[in-house]
């Protein structure tokens, strides 16, 4: 079995609808991490969690919010998704000792 | 300089070609780097960890120079499986622990 896991794996809806993606992990690590990948400019952070009761902005947050509701799932929600969010999205887990991550297999989301 | 620079490519070579990229940082505190492989559509999975002056594992060496704020990723005898997109990954700095991504060197490896 995967070590993490992301649901939906691709995903197509329209502008305004509210969008989950959810990622859960085995491994118990703590710290989790959500990405967005577009051509041309690489991973970009949105935002991370180093346990349930933290939850940092990345780089890229607006638009976005997460709920980390148990220490092996990490949510990401989009409350009004719109077309420039359409992106490859990947959750990634890192262990305390380490630096370190392990992705997901990434959601494909597409914003029409 | 900016953050984590990597030319993007392509790169593309045959079977059995040596190939080396390169990659800059720009914080000169970092200790750790990595390179992770993409392939197309997938996720990033780590290659290799550098934490002093290089690595290697098989055909694959990492090297390290500080002063410079380097790191190179050397491929021996490439496979035509080798043919992905290599990230360049660099800590961020500060107690977070962040990790910043270059966007990448694309190889590919011909018959």
């Amino acid at each position: 079995d995967a070590d993490v896991t992301q649901t939906p794996r691709n995903r197509i809806t329209k502008t305004g609808k509210r969008i989950m993606l959810e990622c859960s992990q085995t491994k118990g690590h703590d710290r989790m991490y959500w990405y967005r990948q577009d051509p041309g400019l690489g991973l970009r952070l949105i935002y991370y969690s180093f346990d349930v009761k933290d939850i940092n902005k990345g780089e890229i947050s607006d638009g976005y919010s997460v709920s980390r509701q148990a220490q092996a799932k990490f949510s990401l929600s989009l409350e009004s998704a719109i077309p420039n969010q359409t992106a490859l999205y990947f959750c990634a887990i890192r262990g305390r000792s380490t630096d370190t991550q392990y992705f997901g297999p990434g959601t494909r989301l597409t914003v029409l | 300089r900016k953050e984590v620079e990597q030319d993007p490519g392509p790169f593309n070579v045959p079977e059995g070609a040596t190939v080396a990229f390169n990659c800059t940082y720009s914080n000169s505190a970092s200790q750790s780097f990595f390179w992770y492989r993409q392939d197309c559509r997938k996720e990033p999975k780590l290659l290799m960890s550098v934490y002093s002056s290089g690595n290697e594992d098989g055909r694959f060496t990492a090297q390290l120079n500080r002063a410079s704020q380097y790191i190179s990723l050397l491929i021996r005898d490439s496979k035509l499986s080798d043919s992905a997109t290599y990230l360049c990954v660099v800590p961020k700095g500060g107690s977070q622990g962040n990790l910043i991504f270059g966007k990448g060197t694309k190889l590919s490896v011909k018959p």
